[in-house]
């Protein structure tokens, strides 16, 4: 099974831009990767699945335009544009891996985004 | 409003059992999978197990398999997760999230400790 990549933390100022990566093991470049967005305290929230060409389906609710993905290789890219205050979360990306009778959801370890 | 509420965690120790339960309400419980994810103190987020729709199919991450029991009562719309043989390194909170395609609606989750 995948196992996905995070590096515990990245920092942006107000009003900058951060790319946050997501890096799935050696041979899986072609799984498609969901990110979440956890506020302090809270239980987390979907933000949008990733593949290699993209976006694939629909953002999250209430997910702001400034929240982009792009993918490549074995990376899975979400970046934030103009980060404001209430962007500062922790950020997970999970894969689904298996179907049939053997399926297994993975995780990162997530990255703490602080808004500097 | 679309919700998932858990309840049921608290304080039990080592080889004691525990029943969590999941409440939804906003939406057709009966045509989504569930799914039960947990996040130690401090850590990022671990899949538990997941249910379909009618319950044919259920997955266990290894961590917990033979020890935790996913189920549901689409009658009730509700979601129940029995853990046995508890150790201290389930001590968690333990989320419900519903799933069409991605889990998209997370509950707020409900802490289960266990210790002497």
């Amino acid at each position: 099974q995948p196992v996905l990549t995070q590096p515990p933390s990245a920092s942006a100022s107000l009003g900058a831009s951060v790319t946050l990566t997501c890096t799935l093991s050696s041979g899986y470049s072609n799984y498609k990767v969901d990110w979440y967005q956890q506020r302090p305290g809270k239980g987390p929230r979907f933000v949008m699945r990733v593949g290699t060409g993209g976006i694939v389906g629909s953002k999250g609710d209430g997910i702001p335009d400034r929240f982009s993905v792009l993918g490549s290789g074995l990376n899975r890219y979400l970046t934030i544009k103009n980060i404001q205050e209430e962007d500062e979360s922790d950020y997970h990306c999970g894969a689904d891996h298996g179907s049939g009778s053997n399926f297994v959801r993975v995780f990162g370890g997530g990255t703490k985004l602080t808004v500097l | 409003e679309v919700q998932l509420v858990e309840s049921g965690g608290g304080l039990v120790k080592p080889g004691g059992s525990l029943r969590l339960s999941c409440a939804a309400s906003g939406f057709t419980f009966s045509s989504y999978s569930m799914n039960w994810v947990r996040q130690a103190p401090g850590k990022g987020l671990e899949w538990v197990s997941s249910i379909s729709s009618s319950s044919s199919y259920i997955y266990y991450a290894d961590s917990v398999k033979g020890r935790f029991t996913i189920s549901r009562d689409n009658a009730k719309n509700s979601l129940y997760l029995q853990m046995n043989s508890l150790r201290a390194e389930d001590t968690a909170v333990y989320y419900c999230a519903r799933r069409l395609d991605y889990m998209d609606v997370w509950g707020k989750g409900t802490t289960v400790t266990v210790s002497s």
